[in-house]
């Protein structure tokens, strides 16, 4: 079993809608919880982190992690075209650990 | 502040050969992380360098190896290419300490690698 299971999509919304995008992991000592962000011959770029459980809210993004059930969630709210990227999930022991990437998703917002 | 730099971009070379890619880092980062991503594996993790020590390893064979000068800059080996070894390589650096806060890796644009 993989460490971060991310669903490879590709998913697809018209713009203005509600992207909820998920990530299981198996690994309870995880301490960080990461999104990033990777456009298409881009490297990938740091979105948001929350450390262990909770939400966290950056503008229209929204990170979210329930410890319970080991599931992590981004919402993008209002949607744009520009958000159309790879979105992968990503997780750290502690603060200088690796970092443990999921597969990513594709999304593409239809204008 | 100029980002990661990656150089070459793109490079193409024949199985049996071996490779070295280099990476420089974003000024006053010491910490250089190099990850695989190809498009079923997705990103992995090959090793981290630190103060031109190593400080963590991924799951890849002998045959990745890297370095990290004492400016900072790194490079990646790879030797006896292999088919399976194309991929996008990815450098990421990093001021690498240890904090309240994940380390925020700022990552290159890769080099996209074709074995033939």
């Amino acid at each position: 079993q993989k460490e971060v299971e991310q669903d490879p999509g590709p998913l697809s919304v018209p713009e203005g809608a509600i992207v909820s995008l998920n990530c299981t992991y198996s690994n309870s000592a995880f301490q960080y919880f990461m999104w990033y962000r990777q456009y298409s011959r881009k490297g990938p770029e740091l979105l948001m982190y929350t450390y262990s459980s909770g939400n966290k809210e950056d503008g229209r993004f929204t990170a979210q992690v329930d410890k319970s059930s080991k599931y992590i969630s981004l919402f993008i709210r209002d949607s744009q075209p520009s958000d159309s990227a790879t979105y992968l999930c990503a997780r750290m022991y502690s603060s200088a650990s690796k970092i443990i990437f999921g597969s990513g998703t594709r999304l593409s917002i239809r204008p | 502040k100029a980002g990661v730099t990656q150089t070459p971009r793109y490079l193409i070379k024949t199985r049996g050969q071996q490779v070295t890619l280099s990476c420089s880092p974003i000024s006053g980062h010491r910490s250089v992380s190099w990850y695989q991503q190809t498009p079923g594996q997705g990103l992995q993790f090959l090793f981290e360098y630190f103060s031109e020590t190593q400080r963590n390893k991924g799951n890849f064979p002998g045959r990745f190896s890297g370095r990290q000068f004492s400016n900072s800059r790194s490079e990646m080996n790879v030797s006896t290419l292999e088919l399976g070894d194309s991929a996008l390589y990815l450098c990421a650096s990093s001021l690498g300490g240890y904090g309240g806060s994940p380390d925020t890796q700022y990552f290159g644009p890769g080099t996209r690698l074709t074995v033939l």
